[in-house]
């Protein structure tokens, strides 16, 4: 089984939609991170979370909020989406300073 | 702010020969830095860490070395094979933070 995994692998939906994207990793890793991807601008930090308690925006928070219901869960919500959050996200967990592990990711597409 | 950058953004090769892609960065204060491999429909997957201390880090066919005053970072791949056509990214950490920057990749293709 996958270390980190994210669901669902695909999603679309309309403008205005709430979107809730779910992340789960076995790795026991105490940090975990939201990232987007878009086409020519690369990976970008959405969310961070060093634990259950403690959340962290990152360069491009605005539009989503998250939620660390566990260790082990981090999910990422998307309250009313709009077409421009159209693009590719990541989970991703890690110890410290060390690599990241990253899921499979997400593609959403809003309409 | 920092910021990341990938050249070239794509490379077509024959299979077999030796290539180096370049990361270049504008702080130099990093704590260190990543080279990850994405494969279409799957994340990222690490290939060398190389802390802010050291020169360069090898794994097998691969190849990163780190010169942190000109702000530069090259992945060097030998005898390139099909099964390394991917996007390659290399990520800054800044500092003593979680905060990876990433640069946009180079998207390379190992032809027969």
């Amino acid at each position: 089984d996958a270390d980190v995994t994210q669901t669902p692998r695909n999603r679309i939906t309309k403008t205005g939609k709430r979107i809730m994207l779910e992340c789960s990793q076995t790795k026991g890793h105490d940090r975990m991170y939201w990232y987007r991807q878009d086409p020519g601008l690369g990976l970008r930090l959405i969310y961070y979370s060093f634990d259950v308690k403690d959340i962290n925006k990152g360069e491009i928070s605005d539009g989503y909020s998250v939620s660390r219901q566990a260790q082990a869960k981090f999910s990422l919500s998307l309250e009313s989406a709009i077409p421009n959050q159209t693009a590719l996200y990541f989970c991703a967990t890690g110890r410290g300073t060390d690599t990241q592990y990253f899921g499979p990711g997400t593609r959403l597409t809003v309409l | 702010k920092q910021e990341v950058t990938q050249i070239p953004a794509a490379l077509s090769v024959p299979e077999g020969e030796n290539l180096v892609l370049n990361c270049s960065f504008t702080d130099s204060a990093i704590y260190n830095l990543q080279w990850f491999r994405q494969d279409p429909g799957k994340g990222l997957t690490s290939l060398l860490l190389i802390q802010s201390s050291q020169r360069e880090q090898t794994s097998g066919r691969l190849n990163a070395s780190l010169d942190k005053s000109s702000g530069r970072s090259t992945l060097y791949i030998a005898a390139s094979q099909p099964g390394d056509s991917a996007t390659y990214l290399c990520a800054v950490r800044s500092g003593n933070t979680d905060k990876l920057i990433f640069g946009t990749g180079t998207r390379l293709q190992v032809f027969p």
